[in-house]
């Protein structure tokens, strides 16, 4: 079974702060890596996907892969109350794709 | 990505077809479920018309992809333990492109 780990959280953080997330996952295979935000009762929304080592930046957010750790992580920069949600990481599995349970992450003004 | 009905209770054995369509013209779409400590879940996904297969909890659920729009998810016999958050999605051609997830269906057997 192809696994994708994440830290359930809470994670709570102050406004403007950096929120760091993370994930790890089993399939030395896998070759797309996303993060999608989820609010409370809605669907999925993409934030970052990332397919290569190394950081990709969006914004406030940047994207962090090391495929040798099979590690992705998700920096938010400017943290704003409206960053309140589960983040969800999701890991390519050859035509699946494999969730994390998410972090919660709350952002206090 | 559209998905009826929003919410749905059913009694156990009470046959139900959950509908999703999308008109992006998507060759790949998919149904996850989602629960509580669980997270989100494949069930069935397609690469495109006439090809299914399995996801990781297919267990009584059925599927079929007559057309390129649409792709049902079918309960012939719902048992208590479907109830559950069913979302669609649906991505330009598989799971290496962004996945555009449905408002969802919460579904209860009981």
């Amino acid at each position: 079974q192809k696994e994708v780990e994440q830290n359930s959280g809470p994670l709570s953080v102050p406004e403007g702060a950096i929120a760091s997330l993370n994930c790890t996952y089993s399939d030395r295979g896998s070759q797309s890596f996303f993060w999608y935000r989820q609010y409370s009762g809605k669907s999925p929304e993409l934030i970052m996907s990332i397919y290569s080592n190394g950081d990709k930046e969006d914004g406030r957010f940047t994207a962090q892969l090391n495929k040798a750790s099979q590690y992705v992580s998700l920096l938010i920069r400017d943290s704003q109350p409206s960053d309140s949600a589960t983040y969800l990481c999701a890991v390519d599995a050859g035509n699946m794709l494999t969730f994390g349970g998410g972090t919660r992450l709350m952002v206090k003004p | 990505v559209t998905q009826t009905p929003k919410f749905q209770v059913l009694k156990t054995g009470q046959s139900m077809t959950l509908q999703c369509a999308q008109d992006m013209n998507h060759e790949y779409m998919s149904w996850y479920r989602q629960d509580p400590g669980l997270g989100l879940r494949q069930i069935y996904y397609s690469m495109n018309v006439e090809v299914t297969d399995k996801g990781d909890v297919p267990e009584g659920y059925k599927v079929s992809r007559k057309e390129k729009r649409n792709f049902p998810l079918i309960l012939e016999s719902p048992s208590p333990n479907q109830t559950s958050l069913y979302f669609c999605a649906s991505s330009y051609q598989g799971t290496a492109y962004e996945q555009y997830f449905g408002p969802g269906t919460r579904l209860t057997v009981t």
